[in-house]
């Protein structure tokens, strides 16, 4: 078993549409949990921390569910700029390296 | 641009080819990683540095594959007999041990390609 696996997508949607995608972890201990925006050919860039009560930036809603061993992304009134794709990012051990999944493509038509 | 720097930006070699990047952190950060990614995929842990010294090797490095940060600034990765399948990106990282989850920033990247 991958110890980060995401639906990979592609979610196809229009212009201030929601869309949400989750991905779920391999161990029930890890403690800190990200959202990292990847463009194409360009480097990771981080998007937010997840936090254990859920947490929003702006648009962006993120969500942990630490029974299930999932975290979700949440993004409200889409923009043509928010496609690209979102790396789930799990500090599986609680050392200093980070699991990636292998990403979720988003596309905002217009 | 005080952020983290990656040279080059491009290489391409030939399969039996040695080859070097180097990677510039954000000046203050102590902790140095390297990436490796393939095309569709996340990025893979290879190693990481904590100041000058190198705490963990991945599997994923093979003898061919060496890392270095001599004076616990820039790091260097070397690859030596290039093989097609190491054809990636590889992202370096830095953070700032700050005694909890240190959030890591990536540099843009150096994408190898064998022929």
């Amino acid at each position: 078993r991958k110890e980060v696996e995401q639906d990979p997508g592609p979610f196809n949607v229009p212009e201030g549409a929601t869309v949400a995608f989750n991905c779920t972890y391999s161990n029930s201990a890890s403690q800190s949990f990200f959202w990292y925006r990847q463009d194409c050919r360009k480097e990771p860039k981080l998007l937010m921390s997840v936090y254990s009560s859920g947490n929003e930036d702006g648009r962006f809603t993120a969500q942990l569910n630490r029974a299930s061993q999932y975290i979700s992304l949440l993004i409200r009134d889409s923009k043509l700029s928010d496609s690209a794709t979102y790396l789930c990012v799990v500090n599986i051990r609680n050392d200093y390296k980070l699991s990636f999944g292998a990403g979720t493509t988003v596309t905002v038509r217009a | 641009d005080t952020g983290v720097s990656q040279n080059p930006r491009h290489k391409i070699t030939k399969r039996g080819q040695n080859v070097t990047f180097r990677c510039d952190p954000i000046s203050e950060h102590n902790r140095l990683y390297w990436y490796r990614q393939t095309l569709g995929q996340g990025p893979e842990f290879l190693t990481y540095f904590q100041n000058e010294a190198q705490l963990e090797k991945s599997r994923l490095l093979s003898d061919r594959f060496s890392a270095e940060r001599p004076k616990g600034s820039f790091s260097t990765l070397e690859i030596q007999r290039t093989e097609q399948g190491d054809s990636a990106m590889y992202l370096c990282a830095s953070s700032l041990n700050s005694g909890s989850t240190d959030t890591q920033y990536f540099g843009p990247g150096t994408r190898l390609t064998v022929l």
